[in-house]
C-alpha cells in the first residue's frame, strides 16, 4: 500500500542533543512538508521541498534542518538550538501543483 | 496574508446530534477550501474539499459549502456518531500560485454515547 511512514512514533531528546525524525513516502510525490503541532495551535510549517535537492523554510524553521537527497525521503533534524522542541511532528506529501496533502501518522518528541 | 479562523473547541455533542463547525477565511484571489480530520494519535486525512464558489464538498455524511459572499466553509453533519470524535481542521490553498495549505487551529469534537 502506498503511503507515508514516519519513525519513530515516540522520541526523547536530551539537553543539547540533535535528533532526526524520519519520513519516507512511496507515493511518487514531488513535494514534501514538515509541520509542528502544539496543543491548541494548529499546524505550523517548518520546512517544505518541492523537488529533490531543494527545500524552503516555512514559518518556524529556526532550530531545525532538513535534507532532500532522494525523492522518497525528507528527514527532519531537531537541533540543540531549538529550545522548546516538545511537540507532535507531522510529515506530509503531495503531487507537485496539487493542493491535497497526504500525512504520516506523526512523531511525538519529548525532552528528557 | 491568508488566514483561516475556526470556532474554538471542544465541541461536545450527544450521539445523533447535528454538528456545525464554523470556518471563515481571509485570502486574496479564489482559494480552494478543505476540511481535514485528525483521529487521536494519527496524522491528518482529507475529509472533503471545494474548489470554487457555491461548490459543496461531501464525504462520510459530512458536507461543507464554499460561500464566497461570506468567506465561509462551515462543516456540517446531520447525525454524529461516537466514532466522529476527532480534531477537524479547516484549510485553504491555491492563492498567489502557492499550493501550500494554510490551516486553522483545529476544532476538537467529542461525541458522547
Amino acid at each position: 500500500d502506498g503511503g507515508i511512514t514516519q519513525s519513530p512514533k515516540y522520541l526523547f531528546r536530551k539537553e543539547g542533543q540533535n535528533v532526526t525524525l524520519s519520513c519516507e513516502q512511496n507515493l511518487n510525490h514531488d513535494a514534501m512538508y514538515w509541520y509542528r503541532q502544539d496543543p491548541g495551535q494548529g499546524l505550523r510549517l517548518i520546512y517544505y521541498s518541492q523537488i529533490v535537492n531543494d527545500f524552503q523554510k516555512g514559518d518556524i524553521a529556526e532550530g531545525y534542518s532538513v535534507s532532500r537527497e532522494k525523492k522518497e525521503s525528507f528527514p527532519l533534524t531537531v537541533t540543540s538550538a531549538q529550545k522548546n522542541p516538545t511537540a507532535f511532528y507531522l510529515c506530509a506529501s503531495s503531487m507537485r501543483g496539487n493542493e491535497k496533502l497526504f500525512f504520516g501518522s506523526g512523531t511525538q518528541l519529548s525532552v528528557l | 496574508g491568508d488566514s483561516v479562523t475556526q470556532m474554538e473547541g471542544p465541541v461536545t455533542l450527544s450521539e445523533e446530534a447535528f454538528l456545525t463547525i464554523n470556518c471563515t477565511y481571509t485570502a486574496t484571489g479564489y482559494p480552494s477550501l478543505f476540511w481535514y480530520v485528525q483521529y487521536p494519535g494519527e496524522g491528518l486525512q482529507l475529509l472533503l474539499k471545494a474548489t470554487k464558489a457555491d461548490d459543496k464538498g461531501s464525504n462520510k455524511g459530512f458536507e461543507a459549502t464554499y460561500r464566497k459572499e461570506t468567506t465561509s466553509f462551515h462543516l456540517e453533519k446531520g447525525s454524529v456518531q461516537v466514532s466522529d470524535s476527532a480534531v477537524y481542521f479547516c484549510a485553504l490553498s491555491g492563492t498567489g500560485g502557492s499550493y501550500i495549505p494554510t490551516f486553522g487551529r483545529g476544532t476538537s469534537l467529542i461525541v458522547h454515547p
